[in-house]
């Protein structure tokens, strides 16, 4: 299955601690998408990316989060000083365009943040 | 983007049609509309997605009237494996090199029962 990936599944922290997710798009892939989820909510957007350029970021996305997609293959989140309020399902998305069509999104299985 | 309406949940049992309708009454003429699965603890999963009239794929169909500003998705002879949380989006077809910035809300909850 060559899906996006995104690792680790789960996490558990402690409040004030920095972590960091990958995220593995589908290889052909050019566009990516981190979304956030919390329990009973839809995803919310967070972050894009085309190609290695991070083009678009969420009011949502404060100054502790920082995404990255060096050489336009994977991407990695990371948050600093992690608070309780950022426990969460961190999605990763990615998809191609060609021209004028319209967008599907293909979402990794995401990684469950818990701080404590 | 649209804001779109959905029933927060929904019952059906094992074998009947179930149909989704969503509600996007500020639907523009360069939205098209996107409807998602998900399980839990899984990511979305694209289901469908159309401009106008009628689509059908292996999973389902979607009906959109003509003046767009609904949808309504169709799972036919629906089975346990079918409960899930259904998204109803809208999206700027004029998009391509920007983020699609696609809006979930809180979606319907599906549950089959036997």
């Amino acid at each position: 299955d060559t899906g996006v990936s995104q690792n680790p599944r789960h996490k558990i922290t402690k409040r004030g601690q920095n972590v960091t997710f990958r995220c593995d798009p589908i290889s052909e892939h050019n566009r990516l998408y981190w979304y956030r989820q919390t329990l009973g909510q839809g995803p919310e957007f967070l972050t894009y990316f085309q190609n290695e350029a991070q083009l678009e970021k969420s009011r949502l996305l404060s100054d502790r989060f920082s995404a990255e997609r060096p050489k336009g293959s994977f991407s990695t989140l990371e948050i600093q000083r992690t608070e309780q309020g950022d426990s969460a399902m961190y999605l990763c998305a990615s998809s191609s365009q060609e021209g004028r069509t319209n967008e599907k999104l293909f979402f990794g299985s995401g990684t469950q943040l818990s701080v404590l | 983007l649209a804001k779109t309406t959905q029933p927060i949940s929904m019952d059906s049992y094992e074998g009947q049609e179930v149909n989704i309708t969503c509600s996007h009454n500020n639907i523009a003429t360069n939205d098209y509309i996107t409807w998602y699965q998900q399980f839990p603890s899984q990511g979305p999963r694209f289901i469908i997605q159309g401009y106008k009239t009628k689509v059908t794929n292996e999973v389902a169909s979607l009906f959109i009237p003509a003046d767009r500003k609904s949808s309504t998705l169709s799972l036919p002879r629906v089975s346990l494996s079918d409960t899930a949380v259904y998204y109803c989006l809208v999206g700027d077809l004029t998009i391509i090199q920007g983020a699609q910035k696609l809006v979930f809300g809180q979606g319907t909850r599906l549950t089959i029962n036997p």
